[in-house]
């Protein structure tokens, strides 16, 4: 079956970097796009981006000078790293795969804090 | 962007009774190749969203018949014929047309 297996939480200060991971399993990795949502507390959520099954990656505007996302096939997983970060980046991120489909990881708290 | 706007916030329903939330989209849905990608989500407190509808009206598997989305171009609706108690959470419309994807602000559905 799909699954897709996200990394613990983070606590970073402002200004620092995150990586969170997203391992997938149960299909072919790369026959799939993966895409990365990010929720704050009590707020709707947020399309980061993607990596599509060519590796070609896609970024909204809003996250585009800070965010990269990248995979290693022979790891079958996926990363979203995300630099410079503030209070405002507060929030749970998640990998899906939308195509065939809707899976989504179980979204790692990443919390910003001095 | 384009904005998703939806209505009610909070509707609370009586177990067994139909409910209806409205998504509205600041531009047409409808893609240069004729679909339209207006996508519902369910979310309980603590859970990843869980899509229920594709392409207004397309149910994802496993997702009972009792849901049931319609609309074109920039108004779309999501039906539930009889809530049940595992309904209660936070509905989204979520555009995926136009780049960067967006989604409703959110209903709460919750059992009177």
């Amino acid at each position: 079956q799909v699954q897709l297996v996200q990394s613990g939480a983070e606590v970073k200060v402002p200004g620092a970097s995150v990586r969170v991971s997203c391992k997938a399993s149960g299909y072919i990795f790369t026959d799939y796009a993966i895409h990365w949502v990010r929720q704050a507390p009590g707020q709707r959520p947020e399309w980061m981006g993607w990596i599509n099954d060519n590796g070609d990656t896609k970024y909204s505007p809003k996250f585009q000078d800070r965010v990269t996302i990248t995979r290693d096939i022979s790891a079958s997983t996926a990363y979203m790293d995300l630099n410079n970060l503030t209070s405002e980046d507060t929030a749970v991120y998640y990998c899906a795969r939308t195509r065939e489909g809707n899976f989504w990881g179980q979204g790692t708290l990443v919390i910003v804090s001095s | 962007d384009v904005v998703m706007t939806q209505s009610p916030l909070s509707l609370p329903v009586t177990l067994g009774q139909a409910a209806s939330i409205s998504c509205w989209s600041s531009e047409s849905l409808v893609y240069r190749d004729g679909n339209t990608y207006l996508n519902w989500f369910h979310q309980r407190p603590g859970q990843s969203p869980r899509r229920l509808i594709y392409k207004v009206s397309n149910r994802d598997s496993g997702v009972p018949d009792r849901f049931s989305g319609s609309g074109s171009g920039t108004i779309f609706t999501l039906k539930i014929s009889r809530v049940e108690a595992e309904d209660v959470g936070i509905y989204y419309c979520m555009q995926a047309t136009h780049w960067p994807y967006t989604f409703g602000q959110g209903t709460k559905l919750e059992v009177k």
